[in-house]
């Protein structure tokens, strides 16, 4: 089946520690984005991507960096400099120009909490 | 600042009610919108998305996009227990490359 496949679906991290966050789509998307969301919150972009080796900084990327080196993946790195990672973190993609008009699907989302 | 508000709630309806949420947003190049359902601690799923003014009928769901006004909105029939959830509305911006901005969401809670 297609879709969009997150791991680890729980993480836990030491203060000071980079970890590393998987996603990967075989819907064949164009563009990749990480979003996070913090309890009773909307949705914050962290990266995007919108092509195979180049991506862009959303709304919080500080502390974040993310590589584009195939299609199929998006991996997110949590750095150490991210003073308060804890949060739901939430991959997605979409097909850019088709006629869902960008519609943006989402992983099953990876919890990251600071130990 | 591209704005996309939501009343937060929450909504509290009774099961067999119609659900009424409603989403403003502040950019007037806004051209798609969208409505995605979150049950708590899962990710979201989209439930439908509209382009045109007027009202696009999905099951029980109804999309209404009314962009002289700047907002959209989104009705469940027939509410059950099961959309009990949060929902999330969304607008993609011309020129966004394909980005959305979301509101934070109304929760709804469907009492039996």
């Amino acid at each position: 089946d297609g879709g969009i496949t997150q791991s680890p679906k729980y993480l836990f991290r030491k203060e000071g520690q980079n970890v590393t966050l998987s996603c990967e789509q075989n819907l064949n998307h164009d563009a990749m984005y990480w979003y996070r969301q913090d309890p009773g919150q909307g949705l914050r972009l962290i990266y995007y991507s919108q092509i195979v080796n180049d991506f862009q900084k959303g709304d919080i990327a500080e502390g974040y960096s993310v590589s584009r080196e195939k299609k199929e993946s998006f991996p997110l790195t949590v750095t150490s400099a991210q003073k308060n990672p804890t949060a739901f973190y939430l991959c997605a993609s979409t097909e850019v120009g088709g006629y869902s008009g960008n519609t943006i699907y989402f992983g099953e989302g990876s919890w990251l909490t600071v130990v | 600042q591209k704005e996309v508000e939501q009343n937060s709630g929450p909504l509290s309806v009774p099961e067999g009610a119609i659900a009424s949420l409603n989403c403003t947003y502040s950019d007037r190049g806004s051209q798609s919108f969208f409505w995605y359902r979150q049950y708590s601690g899962k990710s979201p799923e989209l439930i439908m998305f509209i382009y045109s003014n007027g009202d696009k009928e999905d099951g029980r769901f109804t999309a209404q996009l009314n962009k002289a006004s700047q907002y959209v909105s989104l009705l469940i029939r027939d509410s059950q227990p099961s959309d009990s959830a949060t929902y999330l509305c969304a607008v993609n911006i011309m020129g966004s490359q394909g980005n959305l901005i979301f509101g934070k969401g109304t929760k709804l809670s469907v009492k039996p």
